[in-house]
């Protein structure tokens, strides 16, 4: 496809359940970005990826999450012993160049996956 | 202090008119600026980048940048209720606002 996609879009998940969230970039970007989007107010930095190198995790909020990207494509967000507080959208973005670079840094989000933490 | 603080909105223009966005950031070497349109629901849409000081034209959209006073606008003209949504300021790729919520009157 030509845009960013995430899956599952909706996730239900019981206080205490492990979940893994998937992005799937932009063909040829090299960086990734996962951000935490709770209602009503910004995206929130997780962590970073440059090809599949993880560069930058300063954002991810405690050691239950975790980010590969293995094959420097396809990215997966994995929260184990989901919380309350981690009901958010979690949104993937993509971008062509490295993070930082001037032109070539434009994000391109997916639609988010929406995870209710029971 | 809040490292990228926008105008807490909401804000309501009637259509046809100006709508000003403002953010003001904290670290001085920032060097991407970017503003994004959410709508309710969906995820951010890019809508314009500035990388130097100044203003950048993108038809009814305008962004301004000054480094000196940290701060990067954006002005959209002749509002249509199209142009509702929440607006994101965002400082280089990990810095976000809290977004300024516009309402577009017809």
């Amino acid at each position: 496809g030509a845009g960013v996609s995430q899956s599952p879009r909706y996730k239900v998940a019981k206080r205490g359940q492990d979940v893994a969230l998937r992005c799937d970039p932009i063909s040829g970007h090299v960086s990734l970005f996962w951000y935490q989007q709770a209602l009503g107010q910004g995206p929130e930095f997780l962590t970073y990826f440059q090809n599949e190198a993880q560069l930058d995790k300063s954002g991810l909020p405690s050691d239950r999450f975790f980010a590969e990207r293995p094959e420097g494509s396809v990215s997966t967000l994995k929260i184990q012993r989901t919380q309350q507080e981690d009901s958010a959208v979690y949104l993937c973005a993509s971008s062509l160049g490295l993070a930082g670079g001037l032109g070539t840094d434009t994000q391109y989000f997916g639609p988010g996956t929406r995870l209710t933490v029971l | 202090q809040k490292e990228v603080e926008q105008n807490s909105g909401p804000l309501s223009v009637p259509e046809g008119a100006i709508a000003s966005l403002n953010c003001t950031y904290s670290d001085r070497v920032s060097q991407s600026f970017f503003w994004y349109r959410q709508y309710s629901g969906k995820s951010p849409e890019l809508i314009m980048s500035i990388y130097s000081n100044g203003d950048k034209e993108d038809g009814r959209f305008t962004a301004q940048l000054n480094k000196a006073s940290q701060y990067v606008s954006l002005l959209i003209r002749d509002s249509q209720p199209s142009d509702s949504a929440t607006y994101l300021c965002a400082i280089e790729f990990m810095r976000f606002g809290a977004g300024t919520r516009l309402t577009v009157k017809p």
